[in-house]
Order: structure tokens, then sequence, then C-alpha cells
């Protein structure tokens, strides 16, 4: 069965600092996904990572992909209050369809 | 706005009625998915449909059905909803294998 785990679950810091929030999967896979959800809302696609070495970057995020360490990082640079919100990765293990196997989300407080 | 729409978005009912939730896309994908959010678990894959009646089962299926008689409408009955099905249900959309899902609003279901 595959494990996705995230950590930290809960993650409270301040703005302008830095942060590394960690996805580790359990068994192999060169697919991987980050959302963002914000309180009662759906899920929001940030980065598609589709292969081992992969990086993307959108405004104060970067995440990356290492399939042979089974890691995924999203590296969240000089935060700021707008970036609040639960963050979700997902790993694909799907062969007819895409199955996405969630992590348990990092909540993400940015304090001013 | 990736053309998905849930019916109904909220719902209250009484153990052992059936309850039938339905994803409605605009965009003609091939894929669709239905997951339920829990706290502490993530999103976890109930069913999916790659194409019109090709279904099959995710990592929570027990207790749930599909159908998929046309390409813009997937369906999820719970045949005698119980309350450990009380959760939010998410429907998903893909374009193609590989790319990201995108999510409906969700409906809120609340099992008495």
């Amino acid at each position: 069965e595959l494990k996705v785990e995230q950590n930290p679950l809960f993650l409270s810091m301040q703005e302008g600092k830095n942060y590394t929030i960690y996805c580790n999967y359990s068994t192999t896979s060169d697919r991987l996904y980050w959302y963002r959800q914000d309180p009662g809302k759906s899920l929001e696609s940030l980065f598609v990572l589709l292969s081992n070495g992969a990086v993307k970057q959108e405004g104060r995020l970067m995440a990356s992909l290492d399939t042979k360490a089974r890691l995924s990082t999203l590296h969240i640079t000089a935060a700021v209050h707008d970036l609040s919100a639960t963050y979700f990765c997902a790993v694909d293990m799907g062969n007819t369809g895409n199955q996405f196997y969630f992590g348990t989300g990092t909540s993400l407080t940015v304090i001013p | 706005d990736a053309g998905i729409t849930q019916s109904p978005r909220h719902k209250v009912t009484e153990t052992g009625t059936p309850v039938t939730l339905r994803c409605h896309q605009t965009e003609n994908h091939r894929y669709m998915y239905w997951y339920r959010q829990d706290p502490g678990h993530g999103l976890r894959l109930i069913h999916y449909s790659y194409g019109v009646k090709d279904t099959d089962k995710g990592e929570v299926s027990d207790g749930y059905s599909v159908s998929r008689s046309k390409t813009e409408d997937f369906l999820l009955t719970l045949e005698s909803a119980t309350s450990s099905q009380t959760s939010v249900y998410f429907c998903a959309i893909q374009a193609r294998l590989d790319y990201e899902q995108y999510f409906g609003p969700g409906t809120r279901l609340t099992v008495t």
C-alpha cells in the first residue's frame, strides 16, 4: 500500500521567513503534484512534477522532486500572509487512470 | 474555473437512505474521479472513470457505486448511507494522464 507522508502537519511562520514542507512516499513513482486549499474551498493546482530532478517555481513557492529518495519539497521564500493555506502533495500510482494518493496536508499559517 | 459543478453542494440525510451525488463537466474530458476528504486523511480516491461506462475502484470504494453514462456526468451513489460516510466529497477531472486533476467545489454530506 502506498503511503504519502507530509511534514510538518502544522506550520506557523513569520512573514519574511523561509521554510520547507516535505513529502515522502513509500513506493516508486515519478509523477507528483502539489495543491493548495483555502478553508472551506476546493483544491487549486500549484505544481506538476513529472521526472526526477524536476523543479518548478511560481512566485514565492518552489517545488522539487527526487524520485530516487522518494521525496518532494515545497520551499517557501519570504513568506507573506496570503500564503496561509493547507498544502497537499499527491503521488500518482495509476495506469488506466491517474490514481492519486494524497498526503494528509500541511496547514500553514503566516503571522504578520 | 475548470467547468466542473457538483450537486447538491450540501446535504443532510438519515442513516440507511440512498444518496446520489452528481458531478458535471463542460470540458469533455475523459477522466473523472470521486474523492472524499476527512480530517487527518487528506483526500482519498473512491472511484474513477476513464471513459463512458468504464469505471474502477479506488482506495476506499466499499459502500459506494458509480455510473457514467455520458461523458459529462459522473454519479456517485451511497446505496445505504452510514454515519462513517459523513464527509466532503470532491469530484475531479483530468484532460490527459500526467496532467493535473482539476477539482470541483465539493459536496458536504452529513449522515445523521
